[in-house]
């Protein structure tokens, strides 16, 4: 099955680190590059960046750089989302999505989502 | 970064209802231009790719058109099982961005 398998929720403090993963399977993972996608609490969605599975080439935005890190583990078929100092505003919703090198380059398979909260 | 806005924000209709909702891009796009469809609890999902090119699997009632700085998705018929919030996502320039998104829910 064509797959992005994402790491389960997690409760954090404020200050704290914390690496979010997402799994690739049932495709070729150096094809296709990763995106994460923020979701506020009710809020909608937000693109954070994008890695090359091929050369960890990194794309962020500009509301993000800075603030997180998103590497890949090709070995492993894994991409992360990483975070040095969580604050109660990273509080929020996080997707994996994938696509490919065909202009539009749509997001054709997501994540399950994993939830983190922030809180003291 | 291009700035993309949707409207309306929300919109209620009835099942039958042909829904439009409108992407305009801060600067041009040109056709890259990819809408979503996202339901509370799930993954989004893709709908329409390249501004008019209907994913595979999804029903023919959903359509999209425009290019440069203007977007449309149509629903022709709303059903029930629309309901949901449906985004824009641009990927013309180097950082991508989506719309604030529209609400859709069925009176």
């Amino acid at each position: 099955e064509v797959q992005l398998l994402q790491s389960g929720a997690e409760l954090k403090k404020p200050g704290e680190s914390l690496k979010v993963s997402c799994q690739g399977s049932g495709y070729s993972f150096a094809k296709y590059w990763i995106t994460w996608v923020r979701q506020l609490p009710g809020k909608g969605l937000e693109w954070m960046g994008r890695i090359d599975p091929s050369d960890s080439y990194t794309v962020y935005s500009p509301s993000f750089e800075g603030l997180i890190t998103i590497s890949i583990d090709t070995s492993i078929t894994t991409a992360y989302l990483q975070w040095s100092s969580l604050k109660a505003s990273d509080t929020a919703m996080y997707f994996c999505t994938r696509h490919g090198d065909i202009i539009p380059y749509p997001f054709d398979l997501w994540g399950q989502g994993t939830p983190v909260t922030v809180s003291s | 970064d291009i700035q993309m806005t949707q409207s309306p924000s929300s919109l209620s209709a009835s099942v039958g209802d042909r829904v439009t909702i409108t992407c305009r891009a801060g600067q041009s796009a040109s056709n890259y231009l990819n809408w979503y469809q996202h339901k509370p609890g799930t993954a989004p999902k893709l709908l329409i790719y390249g501004a008019s090119t209907l994913q595979s699997g999804v029903p023919s009632r959903f359509s999209g058109s425009g290019s440069g700085t203007e977007f449309t998705l149509t629903i022709s018929s709303l059903q029930p099982e629309d309901s949901a919030t449906y985004y824009c996502q641009q990927s013309y320039s180097t950082t991508w961005t989506f719309g604030q998104g529209t609400k859709v829910e069925i009176k």
